[in-house]
């Protein structure tokens, strides 16, 4: 089946740190990769994204590498900022025969980045 | 473009009642699907609708319904509610031709007490 294993948090920084959220899936096929944030009383928005192999996936100095070899996509950036707290969400899409993509999300890792 | 759309916002309902929430995708979307996120946890799929139809579905009861209108927007039934009903409902539109990321609505805050 599909799945998504991501890091659990809460995962509290300082301003300016390095962060990395762990992210392994399984899934059969191609899946297309995402990272999908979520502040407080909102949904979700999407932060990057990479749909093949060896892909990087960028946005707002965050970053994630699609790694087949390890089925894995982790997510970092250089130095995170107050304004990044959230809850970040890995997730993997499948298309099927005849349907649109059908996302499965892991359960989801709460950063807090304190100044 | 105002993007997804979903009302309303907030609701609370009481064990055993009926509910229907409403979605309106983003313009030149003409897939909906409905996702279930309880506190703390990552949404679940619910089911998806294309063309007036659902398409698939996860591993929810039938006391869970939607319908997709001629215009794409879409709603989302849930009858016979139980407290564990209680969640984030999120409602994501897509493209079927294309191999892109969903964009979803704010969500519906449902409680059922």
């Amino acid at each position: 089946g599909n799945s998504v294993t991501q890091m659990e948090g809460p995962v509290t920084l300082s301003e300016e740190a390095f962060l990395t959220i762990n992210c392994t899936y399984t899934a059969t096929g191609y899946p297309s990769l995402f990272w999908y944030v979520q502040y407080p009383g909102e949904g979700l928005q999407l932060l990057l994204k990479a749909t093949k192999a060896d892909d990087k996936g960028s946005n707002k100095g965050f970053e994630a590498t699609y790694r087949k070899e390890t089925t894995s996509f982790h997510l970092e950036k250089g130095s995170v900022q107050v304004s990044d707290s959230a809850v970040y969400f890995c997730a993997l899409s499948k298309r099927g025969d005849f349907t649109g993509n059908q996302f499965y999300f892991g359960t989801g890792t709460s950063l807090t980045v304190i100044p | 473009d105002a993007g997804v759309t979903q009302s309303p916002t907030h609701l609370i309902k009481t064990r055993g009642q009926q509910v229907t929430l409403r979605c309106s995708p983003k313009s030149g979307h003409d897939t909906v699907s409905w996702y279930q996120q309880a506190l703390g946890q990552g949404p679940q799929f619910i089911f998806q609708y294309y063309e007036e139809e659902e398409r698939q579905r996860g591993n929810f009861p039938d006391r869970f319904s939607g319908h997709q209108f001629p215009n794409y927007s879409s709603e989302l039934n849930v009858n016979a509610l139980l407290l564990g009903d209680s969640a984030l409902y999120l409602c994501a539109s897509s493209f079927l031709g294309a191999n892109t990321e969903a964009f979803f609505g704010q969500g519906t805050r449902l409680t059922v007490v």
